[in-house]
């Protein structure tokens, strides 16, 4: 059973402060996943990393991916009030028929921004 | 990136009424789309999977007959509550699933803007 761990649950931070969250997920995966979602939403996709080594980079966030180590992280720079959220990452895995994938969420990491 | 749309964004109703949540690609053809369950402060925990045409796969521990789940078109899914009660109030994320057209990877998801349902 594929089981992803996030950590920390919970970000309290300043603004200007750089962070990381971390994504430690259990068996082999297709891809990974990271979403924001704000109080009331939905979720709105970061990034998709699909290969061991990859990193990607939108703004004050950036996100890479071992699959050796079966890790994620998602970096913070200089935060700003504005990515005050919650952040998910989520594993993807092929199911037999269809074509599509799975995915299995972490339990989320809220982040809060201060002034 | 492809469109979902998910219909009604709120419902309220008194508990043993029936619900019914739609989920709708509106740009492409979802092969397959997915229902999953978010409780406050908590992660989404996936409901099931359906494909056009075929039934629904529960997740395990998802009853069958409480959550009814319809993929009739490949543009459209819905999700029926059935007898709710106040412990099925939610907030319910529908993704879908396609191919070619506006997808950059086969098999990426999109999701919905997710039904707040409130069973009082």
């Amino acid at each position: 059973e594929l089981k992803v761990e996030q950590n920390p649950l919970f970000l309290s931070m300043q603004e200007g402060k750089n962070y990381t969250i971390y994504c430690n997920y259990s068996t082999t995966s297709d891809r990974l996943y990271w979403y924001r979602q704000d109080p009331g939403k939905s979720l709105e996709s970061l990034f998709v990393l699909l290969s061991n080594g990859a990193v990607k980079q939108e703004g004050r966030l950036m996100a890479s991916l071992d699959t050796k180590a079966r890790l994620s992280t998602l970096h913070i720079t200089a935060a700003v009030h504005d990515l005050s959220a919650t952040y998910f990452c989520a594993v993807g895995y092929r199911i037999p028929w269809g074509g599509s994938e799975k995915l299995v969420f972490g339990k989320g990491t809220k982040l809060t921004v201060n002034p | 990136g492809a469109v979902v749309s998910q219909h009604p964004s709120r419902v309220i109703c008194k508990s043993g009424t029936s619900v019914k949540i739609e989920c709708r690609s509106l740009d492409f053809q979802a092969t397959t789309m997915f229902w999953y369950r978010q409780f406050p402060k908590q992660s989404l925990m996936l409901m099931a999977t359906s494909n056009e045409g075929s039934k629904a796969t529960y997740e395990q521990g998802v009853e069958k007959d409480k959550f009814l789940i319809n993929h009739a078109s490949l543009t459209l899914s819905t999700l029926t509550v059935t007898s709710a009660h106040p412990e099925d109030s939610s907030f319910y994320i529908c993704s879908a699933s396609g191919t070619g057209g506006a997808f950059s990877l086969t098999g990426e998801l999109f999701f919905g803007e997710g039904s707040r349902l409130t069973v009082l």
